[in-house]
């Protein structure tokens, strides 16, 4: 499953298919771009990042990739489980000292 | 491995009142974040502390203010309470400022009535 263009409120998978979770950022001065997961009633949980001179990045089933030329940030997430959802923030770092978010995603993996 | 702090974790205020919400960083943690996040929206940067000494300063009203103190806790005071302050409050910590390795706390949800 994937959120088509660039943002979606909710996407919703079944367990063990692959998501893709898009994000637009504005900022092309951000340094660094992060992936955070936030459980209803929690606070944002950081999954990966990925520096402004890279384009992929790749962790434990989940893999980043930045588009610079259309200024696009997108995670995708193998075998997703029921424990993956979650609503998904992108942010990126305009400055040195502010964290800026996107609008999330609400990822429902149903089995 | 000890996390962010942050206390009250639920506070219930009328309005025009006052708040005080606190966050203790993770051990050896020098820099504190506070970003508020309205009920379905993304968390909103507020300001942030390095070294006890203001940062950087988002979209925080002026009847807002915090201070980081010397053992790196921080306090958010919030004075004259809206309604739509009611949020929930978020503070995180990162080692020497690093924007990007930031832990967040559970958070402080406050309503206001």
């Amino acid at each position: 499953g994937e959120s088509v263009g660039l943002h979606l409120p909710t996407l919703s998978v079944q367990e063990g298919d692959n998501s893709i979770i898009n994000c637009a950022y504005s900022n092309s001065a951000s340094d660094y771009f992060i992936w955070y997961k936030q459980e209803s009633g929690k606070g944002p949980q950081f999954i990966i990042d990925i520096r402004s001179n890279m384009d992929k990045r790749q962790g434990q089933r989940v893999t980043v990739l930045l588009n610079k030329t259309v200024k696009h940030l997108s995670l995708q997430i193998a075998a997703t489980q029921p424990g993956d959802s979650a609503v998904y923030f992108c942010a990126e770092t305009p400055s040195r000292t502010a964290l800026i978010f996107g609008k999330g995603t609400t990822l429902s993996v149903s089995s | 491995a000890a996390g962010v702090i942050q206390s009250p974790r639920h506070l219930i205020k009328e309005k025009r009142e006052t708040a005080t919400l606190k966050c203790y960083p993770i051990p050896r943690h020098d820099t504190v974040y506070w970003y508020q996040q309205g009920p379905g929206q993304d968390p909103q940067f507020l300001i942030s502390f390095y070294e006890k000494m203001q940062s950087d300063k988002g979209s925080i009203p002026d009847r807002f203010s915090a201070q980081q103190f010397s053992d790196y806790h921080s306090e958010l005071n919030m004075s004259s309470l809206e309604l739509g302050d009611s949020a929930l409050y978020f503070c995180a910590s990162s080692l020497g400022g690093r924007l990007y390795e930031q832990y967040f706390g559970p958070g402080t949800r406050l309503t206001v009535t």
